[in-house]
């Protein structure tokens, strides 16, 4: 699987768009741009997927570049409860795949 | 919506004792696996299964360790011999399987205390 590249630690405002950045320039054509978060030590949490067009469903959206080299995720209206580690992770398609975790980027909402 | 579900939340044991963690996959998820996550450490992959057996299993998931899906609904992962070293957050994660169904589902996880 490709290595990821996030910043450690981000912050943002109540109510305002939270946008993860992810860098992943090793990527292949056949790997998709994950993104999963985790909530102070609860499972980790799938938030949403995409191959090289732009995703959106009722939790975020994802934007990818055109040479599919990085990516961000955006919280459109970032909540206190939307606190967390947010882990982007490349990985195949493939149906029994592991999921690789890195370190990820902390996201804290402020008030 | 369909969940994956593990128990206990919470197991403490003494050093030396076998422990079996549980998970309810989702209902028609075909892939299971097993992740570690030691405190304040990522989370780690331990183990694949699929079909029965074992796909692939990590470094870390060595003979101590042994999982099987016994009556075709909960997935198990136990640990014979436990080791302080052992503590730690057991998730379980499902996944359908099947052509557009790579993505894994994770549980809430099992905390586990060797003492």
């Amino acid at each position: 699987d490709a290595k990821t590249t996030q910043p450690p630690s981000m912050d943002c405002a109540e109510g305002r768009a939270a946008n993860l950045p992810c860098n992943h320039s090793t990527i292949s054509g056949n790997e998709y741009v994950y993104w999963y978060r985790q909530i102070h030590s609860q499972g980790p949490q799938y938030i949403i997927h995409g191959l090289k067009n732009n995703e959106t469903n009722e939790m975020a959206s994802l934007i990818i570049t055109e040479d599919r080299k990085s990516s961000t995720l955006i919280l459109p209206h970032a909540t206190l409860r939307d606190t967390a580690v947010y882990y982007c992770i490349v990985r195949i398609s493939g149906g029994y795949q592991k999921v690789t975790f890195g370190t990820g980027t902390k996201l804290q909402v402020i008030p | 919506e369909p969940e994956v579900t593990q128990t206990p939340s919470h197991q403490v044991t003494q050093m030396g004792q076998e422990v079996i963690l549980r998970c309810v996959p989702i209902s028609n998820h075909l892939y299971f696996y097993w992740y570690r996550q030691i405190l304040g450490q990522k989370v780690e992959f331990l183990v694949s299964f699929y079909n029965n057996e074992i796909s692939e299993k990590s470094e870390i998931f060595d003979d101590q360790f042994s999982v099987e899906r016994p009556d075709g609904s909960n997935f198990t992962l136990k640990i014979r011999s436990t080791k302080l070293e052992d503590s730690a957050m057991y998730f379980c994660a499902t996944n359908k399987g099947l052509a557009g169904g790579e993505t894994q589902y994770f549980g809430p996880g099992t905390r586990l205390l060797v003492l």
